[in-house]
């Protein structure tokens, strides 16, 4: 594999269930990201890893909970979410530091979550 | 806080005609970083192109090449030549300036489906 990888590609689940996104990158990079994009919306920075360290929790509810456990994976558990929150989720990485500023970030190809 | 507009939501070109994406944001920082995105029907995002404020002269990656207006905060993209694999949405968006630590966020636009005729 390379890149960003996201399992799984498409999730339904219930207003009770309890899920987990989970994505791996490729790419030896120290920083990762879990945005929300929803139709005709820019995409919403969620959450943002820096050296495994959350740097960023942006007012996301807290039935949506990250996980970092290396620098390579990132986990967004998913517990009693709303139709609202229907969208595709999409992972980024990128490596930071003080010359980082032009570095891109690498995306994946994203979840497709439908709450019913 | 910063803000990205993309002011056209859909845009088409001819094959092969030129066609130009604008892009607009609202900063106040002197020295900071812009890109455009673009994500294909198959959903992952790319990176098409890329600018630092403080270089005057505009990037250019093959037929994308971008109108970089720092004065009036503007930053278009021009796409030459288009081909039916262009045909995506393209997002642009802002990064903030990087000498402060942890500033690693995207601010994105809503986006621009751009639609090739063949």
């Amino acid at each position: 594999e390379t890149g960003v990888t996201q399992t799984p590609r498409h999730l339904v689940m219930g207003m009770t269930n309890k899920k987990s996104l989970k994505c791996e990158q490729h790419l030896g990079h120290n920083a990762m990201y879990w945005y929300k994009q929803s139709a005709k919306k820019p995409l919403e920075l969620m959450f943002v890893y820096n050296f495994k360290e959350q740097t960023e929790n942006n007012s996301v509810p807290s039935r949506f909970s990250p996980e970092c456990p290396n620098s390579s994976h990132l986990f967004l558990h998913l517990h009693t979410l709303q139709p609202e929150d229907s969208a595709l989720y999409l992972c980024a990485s990128s490596q930071e530091g003080e010359l980082a500023g032009l570095n891109e970030q690498f995306f994946g190809p994203g979840t497709r979550l439908t709450v019913l | 806080a910063q803000t990205v507009t993309q002011s056209q939501p859909e845009m088409s070109v001819q094959e092969a005609e030129t066609v130009t994406l604008s892009c607009t944001y609202d900063t106040s920082e002197s020295d900071y970083y812009l890109f455009w995105y673009k994500q294909p029907p198959s959903r992952q995002m790319i990176l098409v192109i890329r600018q630092e404020a403080y270089k005057q002269q505009n990037a250019t990656e093959n037929r994308f090449s971008v109108n970089f207006q720092k004065a009036a905060k503007s930053f278009s993209l021009k796409i030459s030549d288009s081909q039916l694999g262009d045909a995506a949405m393209y997002f642009c968006a802002y990064r903030q300036p990087r000498r402060i630590f942890g500033n690693e966020k995207l601010t994105f636009g809503t986006g621009t489906r751009l639609t090739i005729i063949p």
